[in-house]
């Protein structure tokens, strides 16, 4: 079975400039949360889609945003970028709401650098 | 406000001997935590859990021990090996606004030294 995939893995953008990043979780999978991960604030939570809609929310700023597909694709959007956004996004899934118990299964990420 | 807090940053320890890796938390309503590993360019994977009603619980070289009195959990991985060498990620799940949310600490790198 495949694991989470994660689209690009590498990307470099300027401030004030918008990005959209991407995620494909495993096979049956319903939910898919993503987590920004810097070096002094470890993983911290952005959001969580399940069957479509957004379930959970962390405390980020409505630049960021996020969507999920009927095939639990999702991506997640950051506009007006800011040098503060450098950091990895992790996309994670799981087979129900990921903290029901369930296990999140994570993709390798994408390394965001903002110039 | 960082409600899973991992205080040491880093961690060595010999081949053989036991790694404890340890985490506490603010949140009362914690009902459920976890424990992830992160080799560098992957993803976290993983490891172990336990649920709030226990206070141990063991798979194979890892055990998680759970002192809800403190509000600290501990990672003990006995005999450490070098292939543990990663980053190692405390997670605590709530119900809260209805809906379970989790929240990640910081991170521990561990290092073993063969």
């Amino acid at each position: 079975k495949a694991g989470v995939t994660q689209t690009p893995r590498y990307l470099i953008k300027t401030r004030g400039q918008q990005v959209t990043l991407s995620c494909s979780p495993i096979s049956g999978h319903r939910s898919v949360s993503w987590y920004q991960q810097t070096p002094g604030q470890g993983l911290q939570f952005l959001f969580e889609y399940f069957s479509e809609t957004q379930r959970n929310k962390g405390n980020f700023p409505g630049r960021f945003s996020g969507r999920q597909f009927s095939n639990s694709r999702s991506e997640m959007n950051v506009s007006t970028l800011e040098l503060g956004d450098s950091a990895l996004y992790l996309c994670a899934s799981s087979l129900e709401l990921a903290a029901l118990y369930n296990e999140q299964f994570f993709g390798p990420g994408t390394r965001l650098t903002v110039l | 406000d960082q409600q899973v807090k991992q205080n040491s940053p880093s961690l060595s320890v010999q081949e053989g001997r036991i790694s404890i890796l340890n985490c506490d938390y603010t949140n009362s309503m914690f009902d459920y935590f976890l424990w992830y590993k992160k080799y560098p360019a992957e993803g976290p994977t993983f490891l172990i859990s336990i649920s709030s009603i226990k206070d141990k619980n063991e798979d194979g070289r890892f055990t998680v021990f759970l002192n809800k009195s403190a509000k600290h959990l501990s990672l003990h991985i006995v005999p450490s090996q070098p292939g543990d060498s990663a980053v190692y990620f405390c997670a605590a799940s709530a119900y809260r606004g209805g809906y379970q949310k989790v929240t990640f600490g910081t991170g521990t790198k561990l290092q073993v030294i063969p």
